[in-house]
């Protein structure tokens, strides 16, 4: 089946540090992937969706300087946290969608927790 | 506005119980609704779509447009069917981004 791997799983750093997130299809390619954030016993929330090739459709509420996000293969999406501070601390989860065919469900990652201290 | 509303934040019911988690939403156009599974330490994972119309793990939704709801079922309740369910909406074209409820966290007692 279809799966995404998302690295790394934990990071704990200072304030102040950037900090980035892989995001890969392994099996796949997506023309589409999407980055999600959850706080402790919420929903996912959609951060951003990243296009390959292209810029990336923040939501509203969501800092692009803050949130870079690269979609330069169609294997693989990076999230960057830029200067991480505590309230960034979170739990963030990538996901794909595959290129072949219309209408294909996405597929997840195991999600990265980050602490900021 | 896109919007899905999973009014149980828990439940519970006992093994060989019948489940039902209430999904309802919000969209103007014809949406395409997933429920997807978070069991205990893994990721989430696709659990039906309602275009598929198929039966997976026991599980079954209808997509009821008039009452705007994809609520699923189970007839009996097994112990592995403990995790955490959330429902998913994605709009006709475009990115097909999925906005997710708030979740329902499913325990089945022995």
């Amino acid at each position: 089946g279809a799966v995404v791997s998302q690295h790394p799983s934990r990071v704990i750093c200072k304030s102040g540090t950037s900090v980035k997130i892989e995001c890969r299809s392994l099996d796949f390619q997506a023309t589409t992937m999407f980055w999600y954030r959850q706080f402790p016993k919420k929903s996912l929330m959609l951060m951003a969706t990243s296009n390959e090739g292209s810029k990336a459709t923040y939501e509203q509420g969501v800092e692009k300087d803050k949130f870079l996000i690269n979609h330069a293969s169609l294997t693989l999406s990076t999230l960057t946290v830029t200067s991480a501070h505590p309230e960034d601390s979170s739990f963030y989860i990538c996901s794909a969608r595959p290129r072949t065919g219309g209408g294909q469900p996405q597929h997840f990652g195991d999600g990265t927790r980050l602490s900021i201290l | 506005a896109q919007r899905v509303t999973q009014p149980e934040k828990l439940l519970s019911v006992f093994k060989g119980a019948p489940v039902e988690l209430k999904c309802n939403y919000s969209y103007s156009g014809s949406p395409e609704l997933f429920w997807y599974v978070q069991y205990s330490r893994q990721r989430l994972q696709l659990l039906l779509r309602h275009i598929s119309r198929e039966s997976i793990k026991g599980f079954t939704a209808d997509l009821n447009k008039g009452e705007t709801s994809f609520h699923l079922k189970k007839p009996f309740a097994q112990e592995e069917d403990s995790a955490m369910y959330y429902c998913a909406l994605s709009g006709s074209g475009g990115a097909q981004k999925l906005v997710f409820g708030q979740g329902t966290r499913l325990t089945i007692n022995p």
